[in-house]
């Protein structure tokens, strides 16, 4: 079983809609999640971070976890042509200095 | 407020010569990292630093590649003898040292084994 799973893809969308992107996690003990973004070529962007069970919003994102289920989720509302790119998400090992295990990514196109 | 600084962009060598990347991290950050990225595939942790230590090394760190952060300043990852397989991105990141502050990632250099 891999550390960190994700989908991936490609999730396509239409433009405005919601995109949901999903993650499980191996390590119970993880305590720090994050999602980044990835265009083609580029490195990763954060977008967002959560560390505690439920939502939490930044704009038209939403990161959800469940640490009990081990999963963290990324919504993306009005979903934009621009948004599309690769999702990574990224899992605190709770090693004491963040180590982070990464997914393979979930790829999310966009169609206008 | 500038990002990590990562150079150079990208570096075509041939099989069996060295090469070095540097990285500048955010300037108040402690903690530093460095990845690698081959397609379709998520960043990989090789090895990470707390100011000039280097505290963790990833089983992926072969003996020919060597890190350093002297003064805890910027960081130079050396590859030896180079093959085919490093071929990757190769990526920086920094974050505070404090609590678990996220990571934030350079541009990456992109190195290509002829």
């Amino acid at each position: 079983q891999k550390e960190v799973e994700q989908n991936s893809g490609p999730l396509s969308v239409p433009e405005g809609a919601i995109a949901s992107l999903n993650c499980t996690y191996s390590d119970r003990g993880s305590q720090s999640f994050f999602w980044y973004r990835q265009y083609s070529g580029k490195s990763p962007e954060l977008i967002m971070s959560i560390y505690s069970n439920g939502d939490k919003e930044d704009g038209r994102f939403t990161a959800q976890l469940n640490k009990a289920s081990q999963y963290v989720s990324l919504l993306i509302r009005d979903s934009q042509p621009s948004d599309s790119a690769t999702y990574l998400c990224a899992v605190d090992l709770n090693t004491g200095f963040q180590k982070l295990v990464f997914g393979t990514g979930t790829r999310l196109l966009v169609s206008p | 407020d500038t990002g990590v600084s990562q150079d150079p962009r990208h570096k075509i060598t041939k099989r069996g010569q060295n090469v070095t990347f540097r990285c500048d991290p955010i300037s108040e950050h402690n903690r530093l990292y460095w990845y690698r990225q081959t397609l379709g595939q998520g960043p990989e942790f090789l090895t990470y630093f707390q100011n000039e230590a280097q505290l963790e090394k990833s089983r992926l760190l072969s003996d020919r590649f060597s890190a350093e952060r002297p003064k805890g300043s910027f960081s130079t990852l050396e590859i030896q003898r180079t093959e085919q397989g490093d071929s990757a991105m190769y990526l920086c990141a920094s974050s505070l040292g404090t609590g678990s502050q996220p990571q934030h990632f350079g541009d990456g250099t992109r190195l290509s084994i002829l």
